[in-house]
């Protein structure tokens, strides 16, 4: 059974702090990906990994950075919060190449204030 | 880059009756569709997918289906159950590291 866990679900932050997210799988995936959701906006993908130290920008990278040192760890970090980044953040992993299942964790709402 | 449009953004059916939801891709190199079904305060689950060399599939009360030449895909809901409440979302892949982009969501809510 898959199992994807994030750190917290419930964060609040003030604007201008640095803030880390991480997330961890128990399933060997290669593929990790982070996103954020907003009502009506569905799932934005922010970035996504495919291998160890490799990652690929999404399609709203700006304020955001990631970082993937071990196979089984993707961490998104927020270099200086700003308000309109409270939203629910969700992790997510799949095996290697394409067309797979992705499997979520629990999520993050994060609330900067 | 691939853009996935889902409509509608919110339905409401009567319990029993059907209920389908839409999506439109712009990418012609997208092979890979599937539907996820996020339940509230839940995270979002793989319910149905299906493959460009397939145009239907079919699971119990759910199925999809496929117009490559229109680039659009659809869900089937069939004798809906309050418990099929929720939001759900659909999404492209090109295979690129396995990324998906997803539609906007639909509310979906039944009715007993």
């Amino acid at each position: 059974d898959v199992k994807v866990t994030q750190s917290s679900r419930y964060l609040v932050k003030r604007t201008g702090e640095k803030v880390f997210l991480e997330c961890v799988q128990d399933m060997d995936h290669e593929n990790m990906f982070w996103y954020r959701q907003d009502p009506g906006l569905g799932l934005r993908l922010i970035y996504f990994s495919y291998d160890v130290k490799m990652k690929e920008k999404g399609d709203i990278p700006e304020g955001y950075s990631v970082s993937r040192e071990k196979k089984e760890r993707f961490s998104l970090i927020l270099e200086s919060a700003s308000t309109n980044q409270t939203s629910m953040y969700l992790c997510a992993s799949s095996l290697s190449g394409g067309g797979g299942e992705q499997y979520f964790g629990p999520g993050t709402r994060l609330t900067v204030t | 880059g691939e853009n996935v449009e889902q409509h509608p953004s919110t339905l409401s059916v009567q319990e029993g009756d059907s209920a389908v939801i839409k999506c439109t891709y712009s990418d012609s190199a997208s092979n890979y569709f599937p539907w996820y079904k996020q339940e509230l305060g839940k995270r979002p689950q793989l319910i149905i997918d299906i493959r460009s060399n397939v145009g239907e599939k079919k699971d119990q009360r759910i199925a999809v289906t496929l117009n490559k030449t229109a680039k659009h895909f659809s869900l089937h809901i069939t004798e809906t159950q309050p418990e099929d409440s929720a939001v759900y979302f659909c999404a492209a892949s090109t295979n690129q590291g396995g990324k998906l982009i997803f539609g906007q969501g639909t509310e979906l809510s039944v009715k007993p």
